[in-house]
This record gives structure tokens, C-alpha cells and sequence, in this order.
């Protein structure tokens, strides 16, 4: 199936700093689903992006999709201990909803307290 | 009232063994999915049930087969195990089909099996 590419794989950051993980699909995404996965842990819904140009935050988090709907971003603010993990975007199946997901390749965030 | 359980938790076996993964939900899904998760973290489709018949079967070996005696259970089972099956098989359940606006349903996972093949 068709790749999702996230970017950066790894980020190290120092506890206050802000981090910002990008999610790239060559072709239009119908939504896309942000999950985290807390080391040892399982993949937990994060937020789910529908429309073009779509902003959405939750505390110290901002889920942005692109207007073009190709590309989504998740960015923390301040970062705090408790953000490590993996974060994966997802998109749904064209036309199925979300009967099929194809998770992006992650980005691992470590936090240096 | 755990959302999605699988059993076991941990599964250490050898090469050429039959084994079994055992999934449940309680949501009222539908939908239930096995993916599994690789060392480097790749987190990939297998399967996906739903009303107890199969709708997506990835390129998995037939040597995995998927087994959903109701709505609220989706087992696994390998047969022949390899080294290259090691590693953290997920069970997941949604909704089906699309909501409003073209939106899908947001996956529950479970805590995950970790097979390990020797």
C-alpha cells in the first residue's frame, strides 16, 4: 500500500522545548488520525483531521491539515515528560472510512528533563 | 472494564509451534483488526473483520489465520512459527464504515502480545 512519511524518525528534546512532527502523503488524504504510543505501551487516538486547511488543539498540542490535504502536522508546546512516545498519523482508505488505516512511520520523542 | 484484551501478554515459543493470539472487545464494535508492530516500531495492517467476515487481508503468509466466532472477538492463529514472526501483535476495534463529512472512526487498541520465536 501507499506510504505515509512522517518526519523526523527520532527527536530529542530538552523538557520546555517545542516539538513538531510532519506527516506527508503523495496523494489526497480523505481524513487523517493522530495516535500516541507511550513506550511498552499501545497506539492511543490522539484526534481526528477532516478538512482542508483544519487547526485543531488540545492543551499544548496543534493538529494542522494541509490545505492541499496531502500533509498533517502535530506540534507540542513546551514539552513535558509525560509527551514521550511515538506519535503516528494515520490515514483512513479512500472511500472506506477508516476500515483500512495506513499508520505513518512515526517519530519517537524522547524528552532530556 | 478493560475496552479491548488480548491474551497472552507475552508469548516466548520455537520455531515450527502453533500458537494462538485471543482478542476481545466490549465497545460494541463492529469493526476488529489485527496489526503487527516490528522492532523498528512499524506498526502494519494484517486483518480487518467485520460483522464477523473478513474485509482486508494484507500479504500475510497463509500461515496466519484470522478467526471471529462473533462480532466481539478476533482471534489469531499462526501456524509453522518463523524468527521473522517475532515481534508485537496489536487487536483493534472500531465503528464501521464512514461518518459524517468523510471521517472514519478512531481505532481502540489492545495492551498488545509480544511473540517472541527462538
Amino acid at each position: 500500500g501507499q506510504q505515509v512519511m512522517q518526519i523526523p524518525q527520532y527527536q530529542h528534546v530538552q523538557e520546555g522545548e517545542d516539538f513538531t512532527t510532519y506527516c506527508n502523503s503523495s496523494t489526497t488524504l480523505s481524513n487523517i488520525q493522530w495516535y500516541k504510543q507511550r513506550p511498552g505501551g499501545h497506539p492511543v487516538f490522539l484526534i481526528q483531521l477532516v478538512k482542508s486547511g483544519e487547526v485543531k488543539k488540545q492543551k499544548r498540542l496543534t493538529f494542522q491539515f494541509g490545505e492541499a490535504k496531502k500533509n498533517s502536522s502535530l506540534h507540542i508546546t513546551a514539552t513535558q515528560t509525560t509527551d514521550v512516545g511515538t506519535y503516528f498519523c494515520a490515514k483512513g482508505g479512500a472511500n472506506f472510512g477508516n476500515e483500512k488505516l495506513t499508520f505513518g512511520t512515526g517519530t519517537r520523542l524522547t524528552i532530556i528533563p | 472494564d478493560t475496552a479491548v484484551s488480548q491474551t497472552p501478554k507475552y508469548l516466548v515459543t520455537q520455531m515450527g509451534n502453533d500458537k494462538s493470539i485471543k482478542c476481545e472487545q466490549n465497545l460494541g464494535h463492529d469493526t476488529m483488526y489485527w496489526y503487527k508492530q516490528d522492532s523498528k516500531k512499524f506498526l502494519k495492517i494484517m486483518f480487518s473483520y467485520n460483522n464477523k467476515e473478513l474485509i482486508i487481508n494484507e500479504t500475510v503468509p497463509n500461515r496466519f489465520s484470522p478467526k471471529s466466532p462473533d462480532k466481539a472477538h478476533l482471534n489469531l492463529h499462526i501456524n509453522s512459527l518463523e524468527l521473522g514472526d517475532s515481534a508485537v501483535y496489536f487487536c483493534a476495534s472500531s465503528h464501521e464504515g464512514v461518518g459524517r463529512g468523510g471521517s472514519g472512526y478512531e481505532q481502540y487498541f489492545g495492551p498488545g502480545t509480544r511473540l517472541t520465536v527462538t
